[in-house]
């Protein structure tokens, strides 16, 4: 079984489409995250929820809106998007508590191609 | 504020040879340092992590890692490179407390060749 899961793995899309990707963890973790990486490879963080809440939201453009509707759940909504946004993102959990703290289990990506 | 530094974009070794991908970090609290590897067109895998127990850390495949605080570094080593571990590697770290996001490096390109 798949711990971290996200769909679609790839997706090719027109400029100033509006589309989702969405992610499922089934560890009963309470922190669910998004990553963006570049076409460098350069991973950098988005998003992070706790529970539902949003907790870390870096510097990241008001056309992405993450969705928490329960937590295990965290799906990301991108608006009107740009040449830029082509990247893979990567759906990530961590428990709150427990073995093995601080490990960050990432799913398997999805690549969005921009057009 | 926290950091890492992946020092050589890419390494190339021999089969069967050492393999040293270099990590160094900077943070002003306790870290939790981490080892991920990407193959091609696939996720991130956990390779070992650094949580304040043992300085050397045994991962999966092979590899470890030594915690020097002295010289804030977290190399990852292979005593003996295998064609399979052609991959991206990630260095990163996070705070020991709080919501840990996970910083990350720049990343290493590995290639092995016969």
């Amino acid at each position: 079984d798949t711990a971290v899961s996200q769909t679609p793995k790839y997706l090719v899309t027109q400029m100033g489409n509006d589309k989702s990707i969405k992610c499922e963890q089934n560890l009963g973790h309470d922190t669910m995250y998004w990553y963006k990486q570049d076409s460098k490879k350069f991973l950098k963080i988005m998003f992070s929820y706790n529970n539902k809440e949003l907790i870390i939201n870096e510097t990241v453009p008001n056309r992405f809106s993450p969705k928490s509707p329960d937590k295990a759940h965290l799906n990301l909504h991108i608006n009107s998007l740009e040449l830029g946004d082509s990247a893979v993102y990567f759906c990530a959990s961590r428990p709150n508590s427990g073995p093995p703290l601080g490990s960050i289990y990432f799913g398997e990506g999805s690549w969005l191609t921009v057009v | 504020a926290q950091s890492v530094t992946q020092l050589g974009s890419h390494v190339s070794v021999s089969e069967g040879a050492l393999v040293l991908l270099r990590c160094n970090y900077s943070s002003s609290v306790p870290p939790y340092l981490f080892w991920y590897v990407q193959y091609p067109n696939q996720g991130l895998q956990l390779l070992l992590k650094y949580t304040s127990a043992a300085t050397l850390v045994k991962g999966i495949n092979g590899f470890e890692a030594e915690f020097k605080k002295s010289e804030t570094s977290f190399h990852l080593t292979k005593p003996s490179a295998h064609m399979s571990d052609a991959a991206e590697y990630f260095c990163a770290v996070s705070e020991s407390g709080g919501y840990n996001k996970l910083i990350f490096g720049a990343g290493t390109r590995l290639a092995v060749h016969p």
